[in-house]
């Protein structure tokens, strides 16, 4: 079975110019979550979706940042325009949704896209 | 504020020697969920070992065992027998009530030939 894929694995851009991030969860996975690493700092949530709706986007840093999940498939995240704060890593994580009687489900980690500002 | 704390940024341990790794973590929780992710040079996170908070006994999963102290909120990670493969940065963890993960900084872990 495949696991979380994400592309590009690297983005090196300029200030101001616009990146999209992909992530392809894990076939079957209802729920999908964004995460992101800044230098030096903890992984931080960015947001959750489930299925086609965004369920918790409180960790999402300004309007800058765009996700989307047409079809509860796959997901963008897009910047624009980008900034020197915004670099980082950016993970995927997917996970299977059981509803509100089951919680603690694990989340399976894509590679993560290294996206570096300059 | 929910945190989990690393304190050890870096650590390097001979191969087939035991490795401890600590984590502490803060919440007025009663009911969570603990993980320990690695992430080897280059490649996926993927989960090493998780623990339910409202289980007393340890989780254990072949070299790898964690002691989970929920009083003292402390979760360290066993990792006996050390390999060259367990060479990897390693995250602990905690799953709050709305399903979202908090990480610690990491544990850059070195396992020496």
């Amino acid at each position: 079975e495949a696991g979380v894929t994400q592309f590009p694995s690297h983005s090196v851009i300029e200030k101001g110019q616009t990146v999209t991030l992909r992530c392809d969860p894990i076939s079957g996975h209802d729920n999908l979550y964004w995460y992101r690493r800044v230098m030096g700092k903890e992984i931080k949530f960015l947001l959750h979706f489930v299925k086609e709706s965004k369920q918790d986007e409180s960790g999402m840093p300004n309007n800058r940042f765009l996700a989307e999940r047409t079809g509860g498939t796959y997901s963008t995240l897009k910047v624009q325009p980008a900034e020197l704060e915004d670099s980082g890593v950016y993970f995927c994580a997917s996970s299977q949704d059981f509803g509100a009687s089951r919680r603690g489900v694990t989340q399976y980690f894509g590679p993560g896209t290294r996206l570096l500002v300059l | 504020a929910q945190t989990v704390t690393q304190s050890q940024p870096e650590m390097s341990v001979q191969e087939a020697e035991t490795v401890t790794l600590s984590c502490t973590y803060d919440t007025s929780e009663n009911n969570y969920y603990l993980f320990w992710y690695k992430q080897p040079p280059s490649r996926q996170m993927i989960l090493v070992i998780r623990q339910e908070a409202y289980k007393q006994q340890n989780a254990t999963e072949n070299r790898f065992s964690v002691n989970f102290q929920k009083a003292a909120k402390s979760f360290s990670l066993k990792i006996s027998d050390s390999q060259l493969g367990d060479t990897a940065m390693y995250f602990c963890a905690f799953m709050n009530r709305d399903d979202k993960i908090i990480f610690g900084k990491g544990t850059r872990l070195h396992i020496l030939p």
